[in-house]
């Protein structure tokens, strides 16, 4: 069974403050790995296409990394502002076509 | 010149009745693809066609048939809709995935604003 996990499922973050959370995927026959923004009320956005292990990518104040070997990455936001608050997702690729999404990380930014 | 559309933006129907979603993107993408978000508001993949063949096709019901005229537009047509089918639905499109020219291309996924759909 693929799955993906991502966590925390909730995370609330002082204005200012960075953050992180991971996203857990299978190791083996893997392809890509997707990170999107998804604010309410609209559609998923996408922030970064990662194929090779120990990619890093950035993206203003944003960034992620790769571990294709362990089946993780992280996604990183420095000096959280109060427009980063949504729905993190990531999705995992394989070279069977298959793509599954994680649940998401809801991020809330406190003034 | 809105990259990947839906219609209609909302539809309320009876349960047993014929329904169609329609999808467009025009930014030359290969594939595209049908997303279901269900009650929990997760993300899940149905369909998936490049260059108007299916390659993607979970487990859903053979009541929902995807229909691609061209590579610019893959359909959704929902036969006896049940109360279950209640959810927003989104389409995307991406490039082909794959090698071109020596290098990945980055085939991130482009999405449509959604189509709520309510089964009374």
């Amino acid at each position: 069974i693929l799955n993906v996990e991502q966590s925390p499922q909730s995370l609330h973050v002082q204005e200012g403050d960075s953050t992180n959370f991971t996203c857990s995927f299978p190791s083996s026959n893997f392809y890509a790995l997707h990170w999107y923004r998804w604010e309410t009320a609209k559609s998923p956005e996408a922030l970064f296409v990662m194929t090779l292990n120990g990619d890093e990518k950035k993206k203003g104040r944003i960034s992620a990394t790769l571990n294709t070997k362990e089946g993780y990455s992280y996604l990183y936001i420095k000096g959280s502002q109060p427009e980063d608050s949504a729905t993190y997702l990531c999705a995992f690729e394989n070279r069977d076509d298959k793509i599954i999404f994680g649940k998401g990380t809801r991020l809330h930014i406190l003034p | 010149d809105t990259a990947v559309s839906q219609t209609p933006k909302y539809l309320v129907t009876q349960m047993g009745n014929d329904k169609s979603i329609k999808c467009e993107q025009n930014l030359g993408h290969d594939t595209m693809y049908w997303y279901k978000q269900d009650s929990k508001k997760f993300l899940k993949i149905m369909f998936s066609y490049n260059n108007k063949e299916l390659i993607i096709n979970e487990t859903v019901p053979n009541r929902f048939s995807p229909k691609s005229p061209d590579k610019a537009h893959l359909n959704l047509h929902i036969n006896s809709l049940e109360l279950g089918d209640s959810a927003v639905y989104f389409c995307a499109s991406s490039q082909t995935r794959g090698l071109a020219g020596g290098r990945w291309i980055d085939n991130e996924q482009f999405f449509g604003p959604g189509t709520r759909l309510t089964v009374l």
